[in-house]
């Protein structure tokens, strides 16, 4: 059975402060890596997509990288605006079609 | 930008009744699925339908059911409502199954 972990569960950071979260997963057959970003009351807003090991992509002060086994979120100088929780899915062929396994994600807060 | 929109925001119903959630996909979006997220916890697959036919299903008894219509329109509908039922229920579209997945901002569902 697919399985996402996420670490930390909660992280707090002062602004301009860098740091990485970590999604780690099992799957059969791996067909893309997702990132969300969750605010309190909404629905995931996606960012990014991840096919395959040593693939990396950018926006804004976040960058994502993925290995075989996991996958790292890294921001940047972080910003008050960047808190949020953030969600990391696997997507892996089910009966013809792709669900998304997610993780519990990480809560990030920023303080100014 | 990601033109998925869930009614109602929020509903409250008692145990065993009956409830029906709408979602309207973005216009072209073959693909929608529905999820559920309890409180602290990462979206849950129910299922998923592609061009209107079921295209698979998580781990939710069959008192889970679906529809999904040819304007890009869909429908959750649970029966016999349990305490546990008590989530958010997120939708969300592609343009085919392994595209990344938009979603909407779900209905807050609460059972008295």
């Amino acid at each position: 059975e697919d399985q996402v972990t996420q670490s930390p569960e909660a992280l707090r950071l002062q602004e301009g402060e860098s740091s990485s979260l970590n999604c780690s997963y099992t799957v059969s057959g791996l067909r893309g890596l997702f990132w969300y970003r969750q605010d309190p009351g909404k629905g995931p807003e996606f960012l990014f997509t991840l096919y395959s090991a040593g693939e990396e992509k950018e926006k804004e002060r976040l960058k994502a990288t993925l290995t075989k086994k996991e996958s790292f979120l890294h921001i940047t100088a972080p910003k008050p605006e960047d808190s949020a929780t953030y969600l990391c899915a696997v997507q892996a062929p089910f009966f013809g079609n792709e669900k998304l396994t997610f993780g519990t994600g990480t809560r990030l807060t920023i303080i100014p | 930008e990601t033109g998925v929109t869930q009614s109602p925001t929020h509903l409250i119903k008692t145990r065993g009744q009956q409830v029906t959630l709408r979602c309207s996909s973005q216009s072209g979006h073959n693909t929608v699925s529905w999820y559920q997220q309890a409180l602290g916890q990462g979206p849950q697959f129910i299922f998923q339908y592609y061009r209107e036919e079921e295209n698979g299903r998580g781990n939710f008894p069959p008192r889970f059911s679906g529809l999904q219509f040819p304007n890009y329109s869909s429908e959750l509908n649970v029966n016999a409502l349990e305490l546990d039922d008590s989530a958010l229920y997120l939708c969300a579209s592609s343009l085919e199954t392994n595209q990344p997945q938009h979603f909407g901002d779900g209905t807050r569902l609460s059972i008295l």
